[in-house]
């Protein structure tokens, strides 16, 4: 009963790091989501895919990356790190509109940047 | 302006006492309104569901959505030192891709 699983769940990072978190889904859905969480600004939208291959800006892009190689992958890298990017990042996946909106998260990723 | 306005709170209410949580939205356009609850180092999860218009009720949960205001409210009967979370409200445009999310309401409740 895995769902969404997100790795590592914890990690530090120097300024000018470079990383990366992966995402994995076994529910065949077609949309996957990258989000970071902050106090007091809720859920932004990093990156989307809507399917292998395909990806999109969301909210806040700037400063990362991301790849959709295998429908149930979604990679999210980080350059060079900056301590801005210091957040809970959860990766998220929904099946496509004709099969219901539900959103289903990972359990965080959380990141710290000194 | 945010599309979705969500006060952050905290809100603390006695246990057995109704809680109110509100959001508003700006675009019209949303059909689908969702409540997500998030415990505190968890992902959220779906809480409930409303398409359109009108009241959906889950056991103590009630959700309430007034699209001729932009209006979206959940009721928590009876509440718990449990329903101790945060709660988040969320949109999405018929066909859209991107689900849009509130700040979320921290809640709590003291036994």
């Amino acid at each position: 009963n895995a769902g969404v699983t997100q790795t590592p769940k914890f990690r530090v990072l120097k300024t000018g790091q470079s990383m990366t978190l992966l995402c994995a889904q076994d529910m065949n859905h077609e949309y996957m989501y990258w989000y970071r969480q902050d106090p007091g600004m809720g859920l932004r939208l990093i990156h989307y895919s809507v399917g292998e291959g395909t990806t999109a800006k969301g909210e806040v892009p700037d400063g990362y990356n991301v790849s959709r190689l295998k429908k149930q992958n979604f990679l999210l890298g980080l350059e060079s790190a900056a301590p801005s990017q210091t957040s809970v990042y959860f990766c998220a996946s929904r099946a496509d509109g004709r099969s219901g909106n539900t959103i289903y998260f990972g359990e965080g990723s959380w990141l710290t940047v000194v | 302006q945010k599309e979705v306005e969500q006060d952050p709170g905290p809100l603390s209410v006695p246990e057995g006492a109704i809680v109110s949580l509100n959001c508003t939205y700006s675009n019209s356009a949303f059909q689908y309104f969702m409540w997500y609850r998030q415990y505190s180092r968890k992902g959220p999860e779906l809480l409930m569901y409303t398409y359109s218009s009108g009241n959906k009720e889950d056991g103590r949960f009630t959700a309430q959505v007034d699209k001729s205001s932009k209006y979206i409210s959940l009721f928590i009967r009876d509440s718990q030192p449990s329903d101790s979370a945060t709660y988040l409200c969320a949109v999405l445009y018929t066909g859209g891709f991107k689900t849009i999310f509130g700040a979320g309401t921290r809640l709590f409740v003291k036994a």
